[in-house]
């Protein structure tokens, strides 16, 4: 069974940092690609980052990028995302999902599990 | 990059036909998934590349994409289909989603 297990959200202060991570099971992790996906209380759905399997490619949202570092250990079956200089836009659910498709293919495909998501709130 | 655009709810009697509709310039040259999300739990892919459906989704969910329009068609809708619908392309190196769509079944 596919597992994705975010951690590492909470409260913090702006301009502030902190570091997400999520971990995998049920699948070979070092095969797929990841990405994070963030949603503010009550609203839709954004594609934060993203990280083909062999870390070659990096995506991120214009909103995030130059702040947000996205990286992955595939040895140990983990996906991160580093955020600097939060702000309080950035408030929302994280939730880690998985790239569907062929093992070792290209970034560009659905999600198609997804964790149950962590929570950051920026506030002073 | 593309902009995806949904109406914000869809209202469908039990047993009845639900479309969902998620428009975008030349959006059919473009594979579309659909996501689930039902209150407080995390989405689920019931479509991918416009139609095919993921295993373990009901047959009922089918999906189609053409000219400037994708649309997700939820037939036979049972109340446990109640959730928020999300539409989801890849625009050269973005990914977006749509606005998404409540459908309450009545």
């Amino acid at each position: 069974e596919v597992q994705l297990v975010e951690s590492g959200g909470g409260l913090v202060q702006p301009a502030r940092s902190l570091r997400l991570s999520c971990t995998a099971s049920g699948f070979t992790f070092g095969d797929y690609a990841m990405h994070w996906v963030r949603q503010a209380p009550g609203k839709g759905l954004e594609l934060v980052s993203s990280i083909s399997w062999n870390s070659a490619t990096i995506v991120y949202a214009d909103a995030v990028k130059g702040r947000f570092t996205i990286s992955r250990e595939n040895a140990k079956s983990s996906l991160y995302l580093q955020m600097n200089n939060v702000r309080a836009e950035d408030t929302a659910f994280y939730y880690c999902a998985k790239g569907m498709g062929a093992p070792r293919t290209q970034l560009w495909l659905p999600f198609d599990y997804w964790g149950q998501g962590t929570l950051v709130t920026v506030s002073s | 990059s593309i902009e995806l655009t949904q109406p914000p709810s869809v209202s469908v009697s039990p047993g009845q036909t639900a479309s969902v509709t998620c428009s975008g310039h030349k959006l059919g040259g473009m594979y579309v998934s659909w996501y689930q999300q039902k209150t407080g739990q995390s989405p689920v892919l019931v479509i991918y590349q416009d139609k095919q459906r993921p295993s373990g989704i009901p047959e009922r969910f089918s999906g189609s994409n053409s000219e400037n329009t994708a649309t997700l068609t939820i037939s036979g809708t049972q109340p446990m289909d109640e959730a928020d619908y999300y539409c989801q392309t890849w625009d050269s190196t973005s990914g977006v989603f749509g606005t998404g769509t409540r459908v309450t079944v009545l």
